[in-house]
């Protein structure tokens, strides 16, 4: 596609439940990366991909998250047991990862997740 | 690790008045810098981005922004804001020669009042 997709848009779940959020990043992008923005904050990182395996998972909060992208195009961020504080816009990101001038990163429109 | 500050909240500015963000990054190293706007519903877009060269580097829709490196500060600019200039404004980095995560402000709101 032309750009970053994420599904579904808005997500809302009870405490306690698991949930899966999806990001389609732009064809022939190598990196992916996934935020978490809270209201009035900024995106915060969370964990960057390098093809098919995490280069960086050091932003994820703890062990109830976990992402995967096994083919190295389309990733899933899961929350198990997700708690009220996980409410959030969960961002995607993806870029081209040759040389230094094609670290831009292109964002989806993001996933609300509501967790009530 | 690296951070960064900026330090407007929220921006309120009539139309035609000039514009000037500002944001600062703490790194030991060289980074790269950008910025980002979101409008109302709209999902992240770049604005402007400095890699190397020239430090003042011109971004869409008239925006610009000075890379002082003595200040670790990357202040965006406009001449004349519109009404449709109203956004939240994110300043970020990553270090130079990397595709890592970037490193984001807690934003600028910044409101054009016609």
């Amino acid at each position: 596609g032309a750009g970053v997709s994420q599904t579904p848009s808005n997500k809302v779940t009870e405490k306690g439940k698991y949930v899966e959020l999806r990001c389609d990043p732009i064809s022939g992008h190598t990196a992916l990366y996934w935020y978490r923005q809270s209201l009035g904050q900024g995106p915060e990182f969370l964990i960057y991909f390098q093809g098919t395996g995490a280069a960086d998972d050091s932003g994820l909060p703890n062990d109830r998250f976990f992402a995967v992208r096994p083919e190295g195009s389309v990733s899933t961020l899961k929350i198990q047991r997700t708690e009220r504080g996980d409410s959030a816009v969960y961002l995607c990101a993806s870029s081209l990862t040759i040389g230094q001038g094609n670290n831009e990163q292109f964002f989806g429109p993001g996933t609300r997740l509501t967790v009530l | 690790a690296q951070s960064v500050s900026q330090h407007n909240h929220h921006v309120i500015l009539s139309e035609a008045a000039s514009l000037e963000l500002g944001c600062n990054y703490s790194y030991g190293g060289t980074v790269n810098l950008f910025w980002y706007v979101q409008y109302p519903g709209q999902h992240l877009q770049l604005l402007l981005k400095y890699f190397s060269g020239d430090p003042l580097v011109k971004g869409i829709k008239g925006f610009e922004a000075e890379f002082i490196k003595s200040k670790f500060s990357f202040n965006l600019r406009k001449p004349s804001v519109q009404w449709s200039d109203t956004a939240e404004y994110f300043c970020a980095v990553n270090p130079t020669g990397s595709a890592r995560q970037l490193t984001f402000g807690s934003g600028t709101q910044l409101t054009v009042l016609p």
